[in-house]
């Protein structure tokens, strides 16, 4: 079945720090990607829409220049943590719709991030 | 808005059935989706319903009422290894989903 990776699985690093997830498609395309972040004992919260070959579409509140989104192939999606801080420690999961109506989401294993 | 609703908790034994239920309220509506996420990891695809009926597979089924706004998932011969959160989730036209805050399911021996 459709597979998608996400890298790395666990990153623990000092405040200031940046931190980049890549999120890859592995046996197919996918021209949208999205980035969630779910804090323990809540739901995914949608944070941006990845697009190949654009701009990446924000949901309110999250800040642009801190969650720097990159769709560079219709295989490889990467959000950039820039400037960590304590409250950025979360689970970070990426999905990518497949097939022609674009469903169902398919997730990579998620990326603890936590920082000191 | 958009809202989905689910209960926040369930337990069941194990060996035995039991329904989620899952009602949904989206500006748009292009298929409901269940996952299924155990504690700390991501979610895995369970079941797709467009239509309205019955999707069977395996242990798991999924039933969609479009006109109710209504999904459930039923779990069957439960086992100790189906004790996770199961997410409703509506595509609402849009390629986005619209999540449930999910149910956690507890099974007892």
């Amino acid at each position: 079945g459709a597979v998608v990776s996400q890298h790395p699985s666990r990153v623990i690093c000092k405040s200031g720090t940046s931190v980049k997830i890549e999120c890859r498609s592995l046996d197919f395309q996918a021209t949208t990607m999205f980035w969630y972040r779910q804090f323990p004992k809540q739901s995914l919260m949608l944070m941006a829409t990845s697009n190949e070959g654009s701009k990446a579409t924000y949901e309110q509140g999250v800040e642009k220049d801190k969650f720097l989104i990159n769709h560079a192939s219709l295989t490889l999606s990467t959000l950039t943590v820039t400037s960590a801080h304590p409250e950025d420690s979360s689970f970070y999961i990426c999905s990518a719709p497949e097939g022609r109506d674009h469903q169902p989401q398919h997730f990579g294993d998620g990326t603890r991030l936590s920082i000191l | 808005g958009q809202n989905i609703d689910q209960p926040t908790e369930m337990t069941a034994t194990e060996g035995a059935i039991v329904q989620i239920n899952c009602t949904y309220q989206t500006s748009g509506f292009n298929g409901l989706f269940w996952y299924q996420q155990h504690a700390g990891e991501a979610p895995t695809f369970l079941s797709y319903n467009v239509l309205d009926g019955l999707e069977e597979k395996g242990r798991f089924s999924s039933f969609l009422s479009r006109s109710k706004g209504y999904s459930y998932l039923l779990l069957k011969e439960l086992q100790m290894k189906d004790s996770a959160s199961y997410l409703c989730a509506v595509n609402d036209g849009n390629y986005q989903l619209i999540w449930g805050a999910g149910t956690k399911l507890i099974i007892k021996p």
